[in-house]
């Protein structure tokens, strides 16, 4: 499924590095989220956004700050990682954000810090 | 505390058999389940939602129930396949707390020949 793309694939940085992670849904949905996956771990949620506007932020450091700037497009910009924030980060979006929509995945960066 | 948990042990069977996974709650009152499927490198992908009054759903091959007095969900996939072999996620929303997915670990299936 190409609904949700994701990029980069791949990300190496090091622990002083800015960098941004992009997300972009072509299915006309106006709810965006970005989960992080580590290896034995449930997927976590991080941030929730509804017709652009932040709703949910799951106690996620300062050093992830999210950007919204419409419904098709999300963002995750980093800096200053440690170690331990080495995962894959998913993507996802819904048709609004109510308790029983779906949610559709992109196929996630797999992002690791030296 | 609140704890969703699935198989954490690997299921293996036979082509043709029926899998059954589980995925137990403790401390939630659910408004929706949901299971997905997600390949190696892969994204989550949707299969099936069911929400907390009803108690069966099915598409094609694929069958989950829904118990709130056990706080169980079982996901059902009749007559496997090769094909089917994935980890399957659950995971549940709670009323009033939006689109907020609270997902289990996974169970990884493997169907055998």
């Amino acid at each position: 499924e190409t609904g949700v793309t994701q990029t980069p694939r791949h990300l190496v940085m090091g622990m002083t590095n800015k960098k941004s992670l992009k997300c972009e849904q072509h299915l006309g949905h106006n709810a965006m989220y970005w989960y992080k996956q580590s290896a034995k771990k449930p997927l976590e949620l991080m941030f929730v956004y509804n017709f652009k506007e932040q709703t949910e932020n799951n106690s996620v450091p300062s050093r992830f700050s999210p950007e919204c700037p419409n419904s098709s497009h999300l963002f995750l910009h980093l800096h200053t990682l440690q170690p331990e924030d080495s995962a894959l980060y998913l993507c996802a979006s819904s048709q609004d954000s109510r308790e029983d929509q779906p949610q559709h995945f992109g196929d996630g960066t797999r992002l690791s810090i030296l | 505390s609140q704890k969703i948990e699935q198989n954490s042990e690997a299921l293996n069977i036979q082509e043709g058999k029926t899998a059954t996974l589980t995925c137990n709650y403790t401390n939630y009152s659910p408004a929706y389940l949901q299971w997905y499927r997600q390949d190696p490198g892969r994204g989550p992908v949707f299969l099936l939602l069911i929400r907390e009054n009803e108690k069966e759903k099915r598409k094609e091959r694929l069958k989950v129930t829904f118990d709130t007095t056990l706080k169980q969900s079982l996901f059902h996939i009749t007559a496997s396949q090769p094909a089917d072999s994935a980890t399957y996620l659950c995971a549940l929303t709670i009323y009033n707390q939006g689109g907020k997915l609270i997902f289990g670990q996974g169970t990884e299936l493997s169907v055998k020949p």
